[in-house]
């Protein structure tokens, strides 16, 4: 069956500061994959996705994520965060013949200034 | 910008009563799904819906689940017999584009409705 493993449940990181959030699945064929964030009070919007081609995704505010197929993972950068960063982050895989996602069980961001 | 809505925000009620939970999907999207997120835990797939039945369902979403779209506007989900374990933030989703090899479509996320099952 298909999981995520999102490794750090909660971080604490200053203004500035860089992130870089674990994401590892297991399943053998081809997936999807997506790091959605949820702002508290909020709902889940995606910050990425990656499908096909360059290994190396950019998305919203910043971040990046880069899949590395060998580790099967597909782990969430920012080079220096944000107050605003704040949040909720789910890893999430969706498998070739489905639309359906798998999440992880999120890694809860705080920022302080 | 289009987007996924949900009703009620936060409903509370006692064990046993049923509970529907509504959703209207962005306007032009053909996939619908519900997900669940019990406090502390992952956000779990329940049901996809396209073409007016169920394409998927997890082993979560037992015969006391049924969803329906019974006005092409609104998606809903009922739980016929609550229980204290459905304590959780439901989210609906919506997606534009049924699976199709590599280019499956992104799901877009509502505010999610919290069912407290006292």
């Amino acid at each position: 069956a298909q999981s995520v493993s999102q490794h750090n449940h909660h971080v604490i990181l200053s203004e500035a500061a860089s992130l870089e959030l674990g994401c590892n699945y297991s399943y053998g064929g081809t997936v999807n994959l997506f790091w959605y964030v949820q702002y508290p009070g909020q709902h889940l919007q995606l910050l990425l996705k990656y499908f096909s081609g360059d290994p190396l995704v950019k998305g919203i505010k910043g971040f990046e994520a880069e899949f590395i197929k060998s580790k099967f993972s597909f782990n969430l950068r920012k080079p220096s965060v944000q107050w605003s960063d704040t949040a909720e982050y789910f890893c999430a895989v969706q498998s070739y013949n489905t639309d359906k996602l798998i999440f992880g069980t999120g890694t809860r961001l705080q920022v302080f200034p | 910008e289009p987007e996924v809505t949900q009703t009620p925000s936060h409903q509370v009620t006692q064990m046993g009563q049923e509970v529907i939970l509504r959703c209207v999907p962005i306007s032009n999207h053909l996939y619908f799904y519900w997900y669940r997120q019990i406090l502390g835990q992952k956000v779990e797939f329940l049901v996809s819906f396209y073409n007016n039945e169920i394409s998927e369902k997890s082993e979560i979403f037992d015969d006391q689940f049924s969803v329906e779209r019974p006005d092409g506007s609104n998606f809903t989900l009922k739980i016929r017999s609550t229980k204290l374990e459905d304590s959780a933030m439901y989210f609906c989703a919506s997606s534009p584009r049924p699976p199709s090899g590599l280019n499956t479509g992104e799901l877009f996320f509502g505010e999610g409705s919290r069912l407290t099952v006292l």
